[in-house]
């Protein structure tokens, strides 16, 4: 079945890396992507990765990706209060409808 | 551009009244969706539309009927609230680099 998994909150100090961890099941999935929801807010897509990568850096981001465990994670280099948000991993499976199964969601809280 | 936008965003309803949720894009986007979103099980998928005409049930479509009025609306109805569906529900499209874009949300309680 299809299942996305995360913990459910981290808490880092200001200045430090944050990293969360998601595990999904379906191991037909193309693209795994990582969602921002700030508060009162709707999601925005952060970044995604293909299944064929092991790794992709964006400015202080940085996924992994462990096809074989099936698992996902997100680094936020140098957090910011900013950066405190809920962030959803998903993965996209299904083909032409684009079904996205999300996970349950990590709330990142930053302490200055 | 506006993007995504939704309407109302937030409402109260009792037991058993009825409503429906806009949603509108001026994105030209062709697939639209509705998720509905609970504390600590993530984004559900209620319904979905592919194109105009079309639509399709998701994970969890009880109690909901949506419409795609034409390319930019596409609307959820609850005909009978229910305290279930006290909840987040997001509107979102999806481009053809199959990215979504999602609305700001509409916070419903069922009392």
């Amino acid at each position: 079945g299809e299942d996305v998994e995360q913990s459910l909150f981290l808490s880092v100090r200001e200045g430090d890396s944050s990293v969360i961890n998601c595990t999904y099941t379906d191991s037909s999935s193309t693209y795994l992507y990582w969602y921002k929801q700030e508060p009162g807010a709707g999601l925005q897509l952060l970044t995604y990765i293909f299944s064929n990568m092991d790794m992709k850096q964006d400015q202080r981001l940085t996924v992994l990706l462990n096809k074989k465990d099936k698992h996902l994670s997100l680094r936020i280099a140098d957090t910011q209060t900013g950066d405190s948000a809920i962030y959803f991993c998903a993965e996209r499976v299904g083909g032409a409808t684009n079904k996205l199964i999300f996970g349950t969601g990590t709330l990142l809280a930053v302490q200055p | 551009n506006a993007g995504v936008t939704q309407t109302p965003k937030f409402q109260v309803l009792k037991t058993g009244q009825s409503m429906t949720l806009q949603c509108a894009q001026d994105m030209n986007h062709n697939s639209m969706y509705w998720y509905r979103q609970d504390p600590g099980m993530g984004l559900r998928l209620i319904y979905y539309s592919a194109s105009e005409g079309t639509t399709d049930k998701g994970e969890v479509p009880n109690g909901y009927n949506v419409s795609r009025l034409n390319k930019r609306e596409f609307s959820l109805r609850l005909e009978s609230a229910a305290p279930s569906q006290t909840s987040v529900y997001f509107c979102a499209t999806r481009d053809r680099h199959y990215e979504q874009y999602f609305g700001p949300g509409t916070r419903l309680t069922v009392t």
